[in-house]
């Protein structure tokens, strides 16, 4: 079975720190994506990678970075964490074949609340 | 942009009885995958059925059916013999299945079955 792992499931930060939030797959997926969930508003996409090195903005780049320096590994940086960025963050992979092998597989998620 | 719909924000249904969650999209695509996810209370994402548009067949799996109108750009699910494990938040994703695999979710039904 494929598998995702978040290095946290529940997390408390201080406004202004460095947090960073890690996902691992075993697949060998070429693509690797977080989102950012709030209620109302569903699942947004922040970043993706669909190679090593290799990042593209999502919809809400703002105040994040990433990091994927191997293929198993993608990485959420929030540079200088702030109060409005409290939220669920899931991390999901996928193959990079496109075509049938289309289906994402995600991550428990990681509840982030900063004070 | 691709963009993903979901009108109803909750609904309820009474265990044994059938209930159909609707989805629209807008994508000027050809060609695409359409996805239903469960997430539970548990948090973990679960990829319920697909439908690749190039199919006009409906995809069914085993309770989980959907209603693909391909020219209304319409994706709905239904839910036969409602159990009360299938209480959870439904999410109705898009894909162009491109390189990336860039997956746009809409903004979830939160269904709740009752006893």
């Amino acid at each position: 079975d494929v598998k995702v792992t978040q290095s946290s499931r529940y997390l408390v930060k201080r406004t202004g720190e460095k947090v960073f939030l890690e996902c691992v797959q075993d697949m060998d997926h070429e693509n690797m994506f977080w989102y950012r969930q709030d209620p109302g508003l569903g699942l947004r996409l922040i970043y993706f990678s669909y190679d090593v090195k290799m990042k593209e903005k999502g919809d809400i780049p703002e105040g994040y970075s990433v990091s994927r320096e191997k293929k198993e590994r993608f990485s959420l940086i929030l540079e200088s964490a702030s109060t409005n960025q409290t939220s669920m963050y899931l991390c999901a992979s996928s193959p990079g074949q496109g075509g049938a092998n289309t289906e994402a597989f995600f991550g428990q998620g990681t509840r982030l609340t900063v004070v | 942009a691709q963009t993903v719909t979901q009108s109803q924000p909750e609904m309820s249904v009474q265990e044994a009885e059938t209930v159909t969650l609707s989805c629209t999209y807008d994508t000027s695509e050809n060609n695409y995958y359409l996805f239903w996810y469960k997430q539970p209370p548990s948090r973990q994402m679960i990829l319920v059925i697909r439908q690749e548009a190039y199919k006009q067949q409906n995809a069914t799996e085993n309770r989980f059916s959907v209603n693909f109108q391909k020219a209304a750009k319409s994706f709905s699910l239904k839910i036969s013999d409602s159990q009360l494990g299938d209480t959870a938040m439904y999410f109705c994703a898009y894909t162009d299945g491109g390189a990336t695999n860039k997956l746009i979710f809409g903004t979830g039904t939160l269904l709740a079955v009752q006893p």
